[in-house]
């Protein structure tokens, strides 16, 4: 089956910190996608990575795919209370595409 | 707003009965999708309607089943319901023209069975 591991599973930070979570897979990926998902809310796309290497930013979010797209990473400068929530990774893989949600990474924010 | 409604928002019910949860795409969106998020967990994909069509399967119970009807709408029916069933289920749509397609999901329905 699908080998996808999502790190930290949790992470509290101060706000004005930095963050990070990083999305493993076994295989190689044809693409990932990044969702964030509020306190009692539902899941919002952040980004679609495609390419070997690439990196995309989304303000004080930056967004990377390994050279191997085997990993991706999400990285947020300087949190804010806004950016409190859970974010999922999921890998989509050849064939019929389908994605698969990681187990995310739950980030809280210490005011 | 996604786009994506779906209804009801709460549903209660006891063990044994059977729901029937629906979802209604954004417009022009083919593809539904159906997960099943249980408490402070990830969520787990049950299975992907395209145009009508049965496309992808996930961790889908037996007892569960959907469909996919020709205006596009999609219904989850849960059946034989456990204490273990009751989660916040997704659904969520999509274009799907192309490899790129990110997910609409809309705002969920708490199933809670007593």
């Amino acid at each position: 089956g699908q080998q996808v591991m999502q790190i930290p599973q949790y992470q509290h930070v101060q706000e004005g910190e930095d963050f990070t979570t990083y999305c493993n897979s076994s295989t190689t990926l044809s693409n990932i996608q990044w969702y964030k998902q509020r306190p009692g809310g539902h899941p919002v796309f952040l980004i679609q990575l495609v390419k070997s290497g690439e990196v995309k930013k989304q303000k004080r979010l930056t967004f990377q795919f390994g050279e191997a797209k085997k990993n991706s990473s999400l990285h947020i400068t300087a949190t804010q209370t806004t950016d409190v929530g859970t974010y999922f990774c999921a890998p989509a893989r050849g064939g019929n595409e389908k994605l698969t949600f990681g187990t995310g990474t739950r980030l809280t924010i210490i005011p | 707003d996604s786009g994506v409604t779906q209804t009801p928002k709460h549903l209660i019910t006891a063990t044994g009965q059977r729901v029937t949860l629906r979802c209604s795409p954004r417009s022009g969106d083919l593809s539904v999708y159906w997960y099943q998020q249980s408490l402070d967990q990830g969520l787990q994909f049950l299975i992907q309607y395209y145009n009508g069509e049965e496309r992808a399967k996930g961790n889908i119970l037996e007892r569960f089943s959907a469909q996919q009807f020709p205006d596009l709408h999609s219904e989850l029916n849960l059946s034989s319901l456990e204490l273990g069933d009751s989660a916040l289920y997704f659904c969520a749509s999509s274009a799907d023209r192309g490899r790129y397609n990110e997910q609409f999901f809309g705002p969920g329905t708490r199933l809670t069975v007593l």
